[in-house]
């Protein structure tokens, strides 16, 4: 099955400053990549999400990138803001297989936004 | 829109009591139902995926007679934890998601349950 690797586990930014959090994936199947920001005591919500046939996206202060052959993706956040703190999950699966798409997390990175 | 619902948010029960947990779409038909368990500052692990009107598959390791899942609709899903015992105390997260894979899971708020 897939295997979803997240660093680091926590990261305190200086507000305005940018934050990256990566993550890599073990199945090559996968092509679907959301990643979900989780507020203390809240429901993970999709903040950006990027397909294989594309190698970047960006909404915003927020983009992501893709490296199928390396199998890694990052999240980069630029200007950060207070309100960007909370626990931010990556995520991998594949849509190939039919009936069985479902996601895997990564384990999670605390964002702490320091102002 | 797309808002997914739980009931309840948290249940405090006895060891050895039964628990059944709702999560609802509240304005969307949600053709596939995931439920997840997180345990404190940890991640996502997914228990079991659940279509509407067929038998849920449960992720390995994941007991199906203790962690009993019911898709009787395209807007309800329960999670039912028989003979909870204290170490089933976590934190319950369903989502739901319209038709293909690519379409967004929403997430539920969360039940957040302890067995004494």
């Amino acid at each position: 099955g897939e295997n979803v690797e997240q660093h680091p586990s926590t990261l305190s930014v200086q507000e305005g400053d940018s934050a990256v959090i990566k993550c890599t994936y073990s199945d090559s199947a996968s092509n679907y990549f959301p990643w979900y920001k989780q507020e203390l005591g809240k429901r993970p919500q999709l903040i950006i999400d990027i397909r294989s046939n594309v190698g970047e996206k960006k909404d915003q202060r927020i983009a992501v990138t893709l490296n199928k052959t390396a199998k890694h993706f990052s999240l980069h956040i630029t200007e950060t803001q207070p309100e960007d703190s909370a626990v931010y999950f990556c995520a991998a699966m594949s849509t190939l297989n039919f009936g069985n798409e479902k996601l895997t997390f990564g384990t999670g990175t605390r964002l702490t936004i320091i102002p | 829109g797309a808002v997914v619902s739980q009931h309840p948010s948290w249940v405090i029960c006895k060891s050895g009591t039964s628990v059944k947990i709702e999560c609802r779409s509240l304005d969307f038909q949600a053709t596939t139902m995931f439920w997840y368990r997180q345990f404190p500052k940890q991640s996502l692990m997914l228990m079991a995926t659940s279509n509407e009107g067929s038998k849920a598959t449960y992720e390995q390791g994941v007991e199906k007679d203790k962690f009993l899942i019911n898709h009787a609709s395209l807007t309800l899903s329960t999670l039912t934890v028989t003979s909870a015992h204290p170490e089933d105390s976590s934190f319950y997260i369903c989502s739901a998601r319209v038709g293909g894979a690519y379409n967004e899971q929403f997430f539920g708020p969360g039940t957040r349950l302890t067995v004494l």
